[in-house]
C-alpha cells in the first residue's frame, strides 16, 4: 500500500538557519513525490516534485528536496529559513493505478521560523 | 493563483441542512479531487473524478456525494449536516488521469455547521 509519513508534527528553526522537513514514503513502483505548503486560511500551494532524474529537486521560494531511494525519503530543505516560511508543509506521493492518479498526503508538518 | 476556483469561500449553515460546494478546475484539467481538512484529522481524500466518471473513493460519508459535469466543473453535496462536518473542503485538479502531472488546489470552502 502507498503511504507517506511525516514524522514531525512541528519543526522549529531560527531565521537564517537551515531547515529540514522530513518525509518518508512507501510505494510500489517508481515514486512520484511532491511537496506542498499551506499558509493560514489558504489552499495548498505546489512547491516542487520529483519524477525522475537528479535526486536534488529545486522548487519555489528557495526550497529544495532530496530524493533518497535507499532510505525511501524525500526531505524538504532550505539553506536559510525566513520568518515568512512559517506554514504547514505536506509531502505527497502519487500512485498510478488502472491508468489514473491517486495522491496520498502526509499528516503535515508545521514549520515555525522564529526571528 | 492555482487556477482552481471554489465557491463559496465561506458558508455557515445549521445541522440537518444540505449544502453544495462548487469547483471549477484549471483550464484543460480533466481530473478533479475533493479533500476535507479538519483540525484533528488533517487532509482527508474524499473522492476523485476523471472526465465525468468517478475514479476513486476515499473516506467519503454516505451523506456526501459528488459529480463532475460535462463542462468538467464539479460539485460536492453535503447533506444531513452534523457539527463534525465543519471543515475546510478543498477541490484540486490535475491535467490527466495518469502521468506525473501535479495536482493543484483551490483556496477551499470553509463550512461551519452550527
Amino acid at each position: 500500500a502507498q503511504s507517506v509519513a511525516q514524522p514531525e508534527d512541528q519543526v522549529n528553526v531560527a531565521e537564517g538557519n537551515p531547515l529540514t522537513v522530513k518525509c518518508t514514503y512507501s510505494v510500489s513502483g517508481n515514486p512520484y513525490l511532491f511537496w506542498y505548503v499551506q499558509y493560514p486560511n489558504r489552499g495548498l500551494q505546489f512547491l516542487l516534485k520529483y519524477i525522475t532524474g537528479d535526486n536534488l529537486v529545486k522548487g519555489s521560494y528557495g526550497f529544495e528536496a532530496e530524493f533518497n531511494k535507499s532510505q525511501t525519503s524525500f526531505h524538504l530543505k532550505k539553506p536559510s529559513a525566513l520568518v515568512s516560511d512559517s506554514a504547514l508543509y505536506f509531502c505527497a506521493v502519487r500512485e498510478e493505478r488502472n491508468n489514473f492518479n491517486k495522491f496520498y498526503f502526509g499528516s503535515g508538518t508545521k514549520l515555525n521560523v522564529k526571528p | 493563483d492555482s487556477g482552481v476556483t471554489q465557491t463559496p469561500k465561506h458558508l455557515i449553515t445549521a445541522t440537518g441542512q444540505r449544502v453544495t460546494l462548487r469547483c471549477s478546475p484549471r483550464s484543460g484539467d480533466l481530473s478533479v479531487y475533493w479533500y476535507q481538512q479538519s483540525l484533528d484529522q488533517g487532509l482527508q481524500f474524499l473522492i476523485q473524478y476523471y472526465n465525468g466518471e468517478e475514479r476513486a473513493k476515499g473516506n467519503i460519508l454516505e451523506r456526501f456525494s459528488a459529480q463532475q459535469f460535462p463542462d468538467l466543473h464539479s460539485e460536492l453535496n453535503l447533506s444531513s449536516l452534523e457539527l463534525g462536518d465543519s471543515a475546510l473542503y478543498f477541490c484540486a485538479s490535475s491535467a490527466s488521469a495518469s502521468s506525473g502531472n501535479t495536482i493543484y488546489f483551490g483556496e477551499g470552502s470553509w463550512l461551519t455547521v452550527v
